[in-house]
């Protein structure tokens, strides 16, 4: 079992620009959250992904958006990229969702973005 | 929204001895806490988590005890090792969907 995997693991980028991250979900999971951990904090959610629609959004702009793909993968891009969107960003996958109870959520190892 | 408290920010203790993390939560329709432990440079890792119909749960040497009434949990880790050390993360489940709410992470430093 991969266990949930994200890419790039590093990404340097320019104020303005946009970005795209990746995530693939632990086999067998169908729903992907995806996080903003800022330096000495705890994960902020960003977004949730399930059955290819945005089930739930935290407070990000709409420069913060998402996708998921049939085969449950995911992608976050960001656009206009200001410096304070330097971050660790992290992807959770997990089974199933609201109504159908709590269910443990597994994080992938993230990836490191740097605004400059 | 739902809030989450984590206390303390930095906890030092011997090889050997106890250690203790509590949190609290805002919101009473919370069902779900789980705890992360992350090593620097890697995501969060689940090691336990406990649901609201549940008061406590052991793993080898972790613990974890929910008070629904006061609105708190614990993570208490027994025997500690060096490789313990790392930032803990205590979390809660929104009453919608499953999305979690994290405290602020405690550094837990064990010295050998």
């Amino acid at each position: 079992d991969a266990g949930v995997t994200q890419s790039p693991t590093h990404l340097i980028k320019t104020r303005g620009q946009q970005v795209t991250l990746r995530c693939s979900p632990k086999s067998g999971h169908d729903t992907v959250s995806w996080y903003q951990q800022a330096l000495g904090q705890g994960p902020q959610f960003i977004f949730q992904y399930y059955e290819e629609e945005e089930r739930q959004r935290g407070n990000f702009p709409d420069r913060f958006s998402g996708h998921q793909f049939p085969n449950y993968s995911s992608e976050l891009n960001v656009n206009a990229l200001l410096l304070g969107d330097s971050a660790l960003y992290l992807c959770a996958s997990s089974f199933g969702t609201g109504g159908h109870g709590p269910h443990s959520a597994f994080f992938g190892q993230g990836t490191r973005l740097t605004v400059v | 929204g739902e809030n989450v408290e984590q206390h303390p920010s930095t906890l030092s203790v011997q090889e050997g001895d106890s250690a203790v993390i509590k949190c609290t939560y805002s919101d009473s329709a919370s069902n779900y806490f789980p705890w992360y432990k992350q090593e620097l440079g890697k995501g969060p890792q689940l090691i336990i988590d406990i649901r609201s119909n549940v008061g406590e749960k052991k793993d080898q040497r972790i613990a974890v005890t929910l008070n629904k009434t006061a609105k708190h949990f614990s993570l208490h880790i027994t025997e500690t090792q060096p490789e313990d050390s790392a930032v803990y993360f205590c979390a809660a489940k929104d009453s919608g969907y499953s999305t979690l709410t994290f405290g602020k992470g405690t550094m837990l430093l064990v010295s050998p």
